[in-house]
């Protein structure tokens, strides 16, 4: 079983609509966790940091975290066709400063 | 920008060879995190450096080492390249008290053939 788990995608949203970025972990110990965005062919761009249970938000981001369910979601607003990008979901390991990335989700937002 | 960065861009090597890729971390940050990208995956740690120590290492064989400098940039060193090296080399820095909060150059993309 692989330590952060994304849905590949991609998740096509139209532009303006809410985009719905799902991630799952498996160590219960977790306590930070993050979401990067990477355009093709540059490198990840830290979006936001969650650490603690509930909703965090950012402009039109909002991370939202269940520790019970280990679970781990980015919600993108009033989505643009620039927000098309492959979205990681990354997990720090035992507190170890070892950050544990999914696969990411590709998101294309239609115009 | 993240005022990381790291050289050279792109690189072309043979099986066997050696490489040595190099980073500068964002000014004051003292914490240097290596990450391997193969195509459609996301990165794989491969060790972290604090203080010129290494402070950490992920599941990558001897063969990939690292170093860190006074001045807190960093160099990674592969030996005996084989084709599943083929990647690209994500370097990632971040202050002492956040460790956790890296940001990453534009990595070095390592072609082995």
């Amino acid at each position: 079983q692989k330590e952060v788990e994304q849905n590949s995608g991609p998740l096509s949203v139209p532009e303006g609509a809410i985009a719905s970025l799902n991630c799952t972990y498996s160590d219960r110990g977790s306590q930070s966790f993050f979401w990067y965005r990477q355009y093709s062919g540059k490198s990840p761009e830290l979006i936001m940091s969650i650490y603690s249970n509930g909703d965090k938000e950012d402009g039109r981001f909002t991370a939202q975290l269940n520790k019970a369910s280990q679970y781990v979601s980015l919600l993108i607003r009033d989505s643009q066709p620039s927000d098309s990008a492959t979205y990681l979901c990354a997990v720090e390991m035992d507190s170890s400063y070892k950050l544990i990335f999914g696969s990411g989700t590709r998101l294309l937002v239609r115009p | 920008e993240t005022g990381v960065t790291q050289s050279p861009t792109h690189l072309i090597k043979t099986r066997g060879q050696q490489v040595t890729l190099r980073c500068s971390s964002q000014s004051g940050h003292n914490t240097v995190s290596w990450y391997q990208q193969a195509l459609g995956q996301g990165p794989q740690f491969i060790f972290q450096y604090y203080r010129e120590e290494e402070n950490g290492r992920g599941n990558f064989p001897p063969r990939f080492s690292g170093l860190q400098f006074p001045n807190y940039s960093s160099e990674l060193n592969v030996n005996a390249l084989e084709l599943d090296d083929s990647a690209l080399y994500l370097c990632a820095s971040s202050l002492g008290q956040a460790k956790n909060i890296q940001y990453f150059g534009a990595g070095t993309r390592l072609s082995v053939l």
